[in-house]
C-alpha cells in the first residue's frame, strides 16, 4: 500500500460525458501528479500540482483539467469523452518539488468509454 | 523534447537467468533517473533511482542499474531472476531543469518461468 488513494477504481461511461477522478496523496505530500496509461501510448505524464498550484504540464488535452484543493487532494476532470480516452489513470504523490523525489503511485482508476 | 526508450517490450527468462533491461534517454541536460516496477495487480513502486554520485545504483530485491552518461543509458540488471520478479518495468527520466516533468518509457514486461 503506497498511501495514495484513488476513487473510483472503475468507471464506465458513454462518449460525450464528463467524469471526475479523485486522488488523495500520502499524508504530508505536497505534490500530486496525474498520468494516463493506455496500451498504445504507455504511461503519459499529464499534469503536476504542488501545494495547490499547477507546476508542470505534459500531454494533457484541453478537454481535461485538474485542480488541487487546500486539503491537498486532487481531482482530474475529463469532459466530452471519446472512445480513445479509455485508459488507466494514475495519480502519484511526492513530498516536495525536487525532481529527484520518489513518486508514490495510487492503484489507478480504470476508465472505459463506450 | 525528452524521450525515454526501452528496447525490449517483452522478455521471457527462466529462473536463475541474468537480466538486463535497456533504457536510453534523449535529454542532454542533468537528469535524474528511475526504475519503477509494477507487479501484477499492484501499483507502480520505485526500484531504484540515480540523481548524483556513484553511477552504479543498487535498489531493492537485488536489482542494480548503471548510469552511463556518454551513452545516455540507465540499464537495469539483476544477476539471477526469480519467478517473483515477473512484472512490468518502467524506466523514467526527470530533468532538474525543464519543468519537473517525469517521462516514462513504454515499459518492459518480464515473465520469469519457474
Amino acid at each position: 500500500d503506497s498511501g495514495v488513494t484513488q476513487t473510483p477504481k472503475h468507471l464506465i461511461t458513454a462518449t460525450g460525458q464528463r467524469v471526475t477522478l479523485r486522488c488523495s496523496p500520502r499524508s504530508g505530500d505536497l505534490s500530486v501528479y496525474w498520468y494516463q496509461q493506455s496500451l498504445d501510448q504507455g504511461l503519459q505524464f499529464l499534469i503536476q500540482y504542488y501545494n495547490g498550484e499547477e507546476r508542470a504540464k505534459g500531454n494533457i488535452l484541453e478537454r481535461f483539467s485538474a485542480q488541487q484543493f487546500p486539503d491537498l487532494h486532487s481531482e482530474l476532470n475529463l469532459s466530452s469523452l471519446e472512445l480513445g480516452d479509455s485508459a488507466l489513470y494514475f495519480c502519484a504523490s511526492s513530498g516536495g518539488l525536487a525532481a529527484y523525489n520518489e513518486q508514490f503511485f495510487g492503484p489507478g482508476t480504470r476508465l472505459t468509454v463506450l | 523534447a525528452q524521450s525515454v526508450s526501452q528496447h525490449n517490450h517483452h522478455v521471457i527468462l527462466s529462473e536463475a537467468a541474468s537480466l538486463e533491461l535497456g533504457c536510453n534517454y534523449s535529454y542532454g541536460g542533468t537528469v535524474n533517473l528511475f526504475w519503477y516496477v509494477q507487479y501484477p495487480g499492484q501499483h507502480l513502486q520505485l526500484l531504484l533511482k540515480y540523481f548524483s554520485g556513484d553511477p552504479l545504483v543498487k535498489g531493492i530485491k537485488g536489482f542494480e542499474a548503471e548510469f552511463i552518461k556518454s551513452k545516455f543509458s540507465f540499464n537495469l540488471r539483476k544477476p539471477s531472476v526469480q519467478w517473483s520478479d515477473t512484472a512490468e518495468y518502467f524506466c523514467a527520466v526527470n530533468a532538474r531543469t525543464g519543468g519537473f516533468k517525469t517521462i516514462f518509457g513504454a515499459g518492459t514486461r518480464l515473465f520469469v518461468k519457474a
